[in-house]
């Protein structure tokens, strides 16, 4: 079965420091990776997505992913994190087919000090 | 252009009573998936519906049950509420079936069942 695993509940960094956040997840076949945001108070919103291609992936906000296909890993970065960062970040993943449903990591809470 | 609405916001049961949560989809959307997301946890998915019809079930069980309406806007149904079905319930809805269409999350409905 699919599962996906991230491996911080709660990361907290000042301002300008950089983020990475882990992700992994277990899936044997083509897989499409997403990170979703919930910023408190709003909507879970898509960060970025990869289905194929260059395994660097760009997104919105200065927020970047890499794929790592030897290592089931989709990390998400960003080289100076903001106030604004604050938020909860979800690794989900999607195998191929024609079933659109997510599998989430069960979330890293991302608090950022001014 | 509409977003994703959900309804009510927050719901309170009792144990053994039954729900009914409302989603409207963004114009334009025909694929309605529900997900529950519980304290702490990534969402779960639920099911999906697409043109009316279920296309794709999660582990859970047959308590959980859902309508789509010829203008896509879904239900989902809980029969003899348990304690451990207190999460929120987010619905996403996406152009078509295909996996490789973005889906777009509505705020959530809060069930408390008590």
């Amino acid at each position: 079965a699919q599962s996906v695993s991230q491996h911080n509940h709660h990361v907290i960094l000042s301002e300008a420091a950089s983020l990475e956040l882990g992700c992994n997840y277990s899936y044997g076949g083509t897989v499409n990776l997403f990170w979703y945001v919930q910023y408190p108070g709003q909507h879970l919103q898509l960060l970025l997505k990869y289905f194929s291609g260059d395994p660097l992936v760009k997104g919105i906000k200065g927020f970047e992913a890499e794929f790592i296909k030897s290592k089931f890993s989709f990390n998400l970065r960003k080289p100076s994190v903001q106030w604004s960062d604050t938020a909860e970040y979800f690794c989900a993943v999607r195998g191929g087919g024609s079933q659109g449903n997510l599998i989430f990591g069960k979330g890293t809470k991302l608090s950022v000090k001014p | 252009e509409t977003g994703v609405t959900q309804s009510p916001t927050h719901l309170i049961k009792t144990r053994g009573q039954q729900v009914t949560l409302r989603c409207s989809s963004q114009s334009g959307h025909n694929t309605v998936s529900w997900y529950q997301q519980a304290l702490g946890q990534g969402p779960q998915f639920i099911f999906q519906y697409y043109r009316e019809e279920e296309n794709g079930r999660g582990n859970f069980p047959p308590r959980f049950s859902g309508l789509q309406f010829p203008n896509y806007s879904s239900e989902l149904n809980v029969n003899a509420l348990e304690l451990d079905d207190s999460a929120l319930y987010l619905c996403a809805s996406s152009l078509d079936q295909s996996s490789y269409n973005e889906q777009f999350f509505g705020p959530g409905t809060r069930l408390t069942v008590l």
